[in-house]
Order: C-alpha cells, then sequence, then structure tokens
C-alpha cells in the first residue's frame, strides 16, 4: 500500500530562519512527488513536481529536492506570508493520470 | 479566469440524511476529482470523473456516488451519513485524463460538512 508520511508535524520559526520540511514515502514505482501548499479555509495550491532522484526545483524561498525514499521541501529566509499547511502527495506508476496519496502535512507558521 | 468553484461553502446535515455537493472545474478543464479531507488531515481520494465516466474509485463505501455532466461538473452524492463523514470535501480539477501528474491539480475551496 503507498503511504506517506511527513515531519514534523508542526514547525515554528521567526522569520529569516531557515529550515526543511521532510516527506517520506513507499510506493509501488513513483511516477510522481507534489508538493502542495494548504492556507487555512483553502483548498491546496499546487507548488512542484519531481519525477526522479536527484531532481530539484525552485520556486522563490522554497527549493524541492528528490531521493529514493524522500523529498525535501527547504525554506530559506521564510517570511511569515509563507506561513501555511505544506502538503506531500505520490502518484504510482500503475495510477497514472489518477488518484494521488497525501501525507498528513506540516504546519509551518513564521513569526515576525 | 475563474478557477474550481464549490457549493454549498457549509453544510450541517443530520445523521442517516443525504446530501449533494457541486463543482464546477476551472475553464478548460474537462477532469474532475473528489477528495475527502479530515481534520488535520491531508486529503484522501474518493473518484474522479471523466468523459462522464467514474475512472478510479478510492477506498470509500457505495454510500460515496458520483456524477459528471457533459459540461464537465460534477456532483458528488452521500447516503446515510455518519458522524464520521464531517470533514472538508474538496474538488480537484485537471487539463485532461493525465494532466494532473504534470501540472498538477487545480483545487476548490471545498465545502465544508459537518454532520450532527
Amino acid at each position: 500500500e503507498d503511504q506517506v508520511t511527513q515531519s514534523p508535524e508542526a514547525l515554528r520559526l521567526q522569520e529569516g530562519e531557515s529550515s526543511s520540511l521532510n516527506c517520506s514515502y513507499t510506493v509501488s514505482g513513483l511516477r510522481g512527488l507534489f508538493w502542495y501548499r494548504q492556507d487555512p479555509g483553502k483548498g491546496p495550491e499546487f507548488l512542484f513536481t519531481l519525477y526522479s532522484a536527484g531532481e530539484e526545483k525552485e520556486k522563490e524561498r522554497l527549493k524541492a529536492t528528490l531521493t529514493k525514499k524522500e523529498s525535501f521541501l527547504h525554506i530559506t529566509a521564510p517570511k511569515p506570508e509563507d506561513s501555511a499547511t505544506y502538503l506531500c502527495a505520490v502518484q504510482a506508476a500503475e495510477n497514472y493520470g489518477q488518484n494521488f496519496v497525501f501525507g498528513p502535512g506540516t504546519r509551518l507558521s513564521v513569526l515576525p | 479566469d475563474a478557477g474550481v468553484t464549490q457549493s454549498p461553502t457549509h453544510l450541517i446535515k443530520t445523521r442517516g440524511q443525504q446530501v449533494t455537493l457541486r463543482c464546477s472545474p476551472k475553464s478548460g478543464h474537462d477532469t474532475v476529482s473528489w477528495y475527502q479531507q479530515a481534520l488535520g488531515q491531508g486529503p484522501q481520494f474518493i473518484f474522479q470523473y471523466y468523459e462522464e465516466e467514474e475512472r478510479q474509485r478510492g477506498n470509500f463505501p457505495d454510500r460515496f456516488s458520483g456524477h459528471q455532466f457533459p459540461n464537465y461538473s460534477s456532483e458528488l452524492n452521500v447516503n446515510a451519513l455518519l458522524l464520521g463523514d464531517s470533514a472538508l470535501y474538496l474538488c480537484a480539477s485537471s487539463r485532461t485524463l493525465g494532466s494532473a501528474g504534470y501540472y498538477g491539480y487545480t483545487f476548490g475551496s471545498g465545502t465544508r460538512l459537518t454532520v450532527v
């Protein structure tokens, strides 16, 4: 069974204090790993897709990396507006075009 | 450009009742997926519709059913509501079957269902 775990469950940072969020996964053939951001009362917002080990993607203060067992979301010099829940999801190769398996998310709070 | 729209935004129902949730996909998208998100959890896949057919289903009982219309909009129906059905129900659309793996889903803001 495909599974995704995320750590830590919650993270509080001071503005400018860089850190990383972890996503560990087990899947029968990874087709893609996805990062989403979710603000309270909103649906998830797509950030990145990673397909193979060693791949990296960047967007503003966020950088996502992928290994064969886990992915990291690095946040450099975060700002209060980066506060949100960050969700990781995987798509198995046999589920092409279909469902994603999401982790429980990491709740990030960035204090001014 | 309107994104994914869902209605209603909030709903309170009694155990045993039936509920219908509605979703209009983003313009240009023809594939709709439904997810259930319990408080403090990640979204869990319910089912996906493409060309008015259910293409895949997650681990949800038959009390959960859906429909897709020719204009690509979709409905999620839940019968015989249980307290455990209380959750945020998210609709996600994508350009076509398979494209979510490249471009990601576009999610709506969800319908918050409370069963009392």
